[in-house]
């Protein structure tokens, strides 16, 4: 059982947004701006897409966006486009005993 | 070009140890702390273990703990995995990742992965 809650899936069609949900803890999520979204696509290798909560690193389109309130942490994927399909994980810091925690991920299917 | 190569997966028997190498290029190695994470087949990310940039701290997700060790080698742009007392729970593709920018907890380059089967 992973230490974030994630729904298995999400979907929408194309140039509809999409809002994944990360529910955490008062001891990860709630506790540390250290929240951070990953893009997969089957076979790949995980892609940071969001940091800090809200942040992107250079080169993620600005579709993609972050958000939390309290214990919970957001991804919305504005404009959808085909290539969005993948799965997606949420992380947080988890302090000095855990460090790092992931959700068990969304698939997102591009209808 | 920016990239981490994985190598050193294979089948192992339970109980039996394992060394995954990360040979990473086209950055400063020395400047970015460096992880591996995991996957099992068919299932989601697992974070395993953290080294600074110098090598100096380290940091074990508690299911490895006293099991595995990371370390480094700057003057080889190489990152490491020792991996004792295999179990079948440690059957995952194991990535390495480097850190974003000066932090320590998010991973902006991913290597292609190794596998990891532990079976007898």
């Amino acid at each position: 059982q992973s230490a974030l809650t994630q729904p298995p899936s999400a979907s929408g069609s194309p140039g509809q947004s999409v809002t994944i949900s990360c529910t955490g803890t008062s001891s990860d999520v709630g506790a540390y701006n250290y929240v951070s979204w990953y893009q997969q696509h089957p076979g790949k290798a995980p892609k940071l897409m969001i940091y800090e909560v809200s942040k992107r690193p250079s080169g993620v389109p600005d579709r993609f966006s972050g958000s939390r309130s309290g214990n919970t942490a957001s991804l919305t994927v504005s404009g959808l486009q085909a290539e969005d399909e993948a799965d997606y994980y949420c992380s947080s810091y988890a302090g000095s005993n855990n460090f790092v925690v992931f959700g068990g991920g969304t698939k997102l299917t591009v209808l | 070009e920016v990239q981490l190569l994985e190598s050193g997966g294979g089948l192992v028997q339970p109980g039996g140890s394992l060394r995954l190498s990360c040979a990473a290029s086209g950055f400063t190695f020395s400047s970015y702390s460096m992880s591996w994470v995991r996957q099992a087949p068919g299932k989601g990310l697992e974070w395993v273990s953290t080294v600074s940039g110098s090598g100096g701290t380290t940091y074990y997700a508690d299911s490895v703990k006293g099991r595995f060790t990371i370390s480094r080698d700057n003057s080889k742009n190489t990152l490491y995995l020792q991996m004792n007392s295999l179990k079948a729970g440690d059957t995952a593709v194991y990535y390495c990742a480097k850190g974003l920018l000066s932090y320590t907890w998010y991973f902006d380059l991913w290597g292609r992965g190794t596998l990891v089967t532990v079976s007898s």
